[in-house]
């Protein structure tokens, strides 16, 4: 499977501020999302990260709030933007195998907003 | 959309018993269905997974069964030891994008010793 690195691993963010999410994988991929898993709860997909075009987001999640880099085939962004206390989270990227179309997840952000 | 719900959302057995985690899906459209185990603080990991085209799939101590009549998958673990306490979950998707996928609520097993 393909080795995710996902910077910053924690953060403590004051609110109305905005943070940059990175993901770097080891191998070109063609398939990468970003996933919500607010505290105690399930995982929710935020948005298909597209090479070379906008994300596609998911209902409830929006461009201004979430915006989404991705600027080649190894590398995405998610960015929180005019942070509040709500978005406190852990934020995860995943890819997915091209081969077999299993998806493998980054070690997640964990973000608090203060 | 899709909905996956997940049942039990907690599920203590003993140690050397069988657990057995269900979820039922809406879409029928839905062709790939995962099991994820997330232990505390770390990321979801792959256990086993089942596609559409076939019933039962065994993996040592996991195995997953699908019918697709019903909308229904299971995991099921055998001879539970007490490193398998974590979090599980469920998810689906179709078409071929299997990274596309919609959770369940997740069932907190805890194996007792």
């Amino acid at each position: 499977s393909a080795v995710i690195s996902q910077k910053p691993s924690r953060d403590i963010c004051q609110r109305g501020t905005s943070l940059t999410i990175q993901c770097q994988v080891d191998s070109q991929v063609t398939m990468m999302f970003w996933y919500r898993q607010q505290p105690g709860q399930s995982l929710t997909l935020i948005a298909t990260a597209n090479q070379g075009s906008e994300a596609t987001y998911e209902s409830g999640f929006v461009i201004d709030k979430f915006p989404i880099s991705r600027p080649n085939l190894t590398f995405s962004t998610l960015t929180v933007s005019n942070m509040s206390p709500e978005d406190s989270s852990i934020y995860l990227c995943s890819v997915e195998n091209t081969r077999n179309t299993e998806a493998f997840f980054g070690q997640g952000t964990r973000l608090t907003v203060v | 959309g899709e909905n996956v719900e997940q049942h039990p959302s907690t599920l203590s057995v003993q140690e050397g018993d069988s657990a057995v985690i269900k979820c039922t899906y809406s879409d029928s459209a839905s062709n790939y269905f995962p099991w994820y185990k997330q232990e505390l603080g770390k990321r979801p990991q792959l256990i086993i997974d089942i596609r559409s085209n076939v019933g039962e799939k065994k993996d040592q101590r996991i195995a997953v069964t699908l019918n697709k009549t019903a909308k229904h998958f299971s995991l099921h673990i055998t001879e539970t030891q007490p490193e398998d306490s974590a979090v599980y979950f469920c998810a689906a998707s179709k078409g071929n994008q299997g990274g596309k996928l919609i959770f369940g609520q997740g069932t907190e097993l805890s194996v007792k010793p």
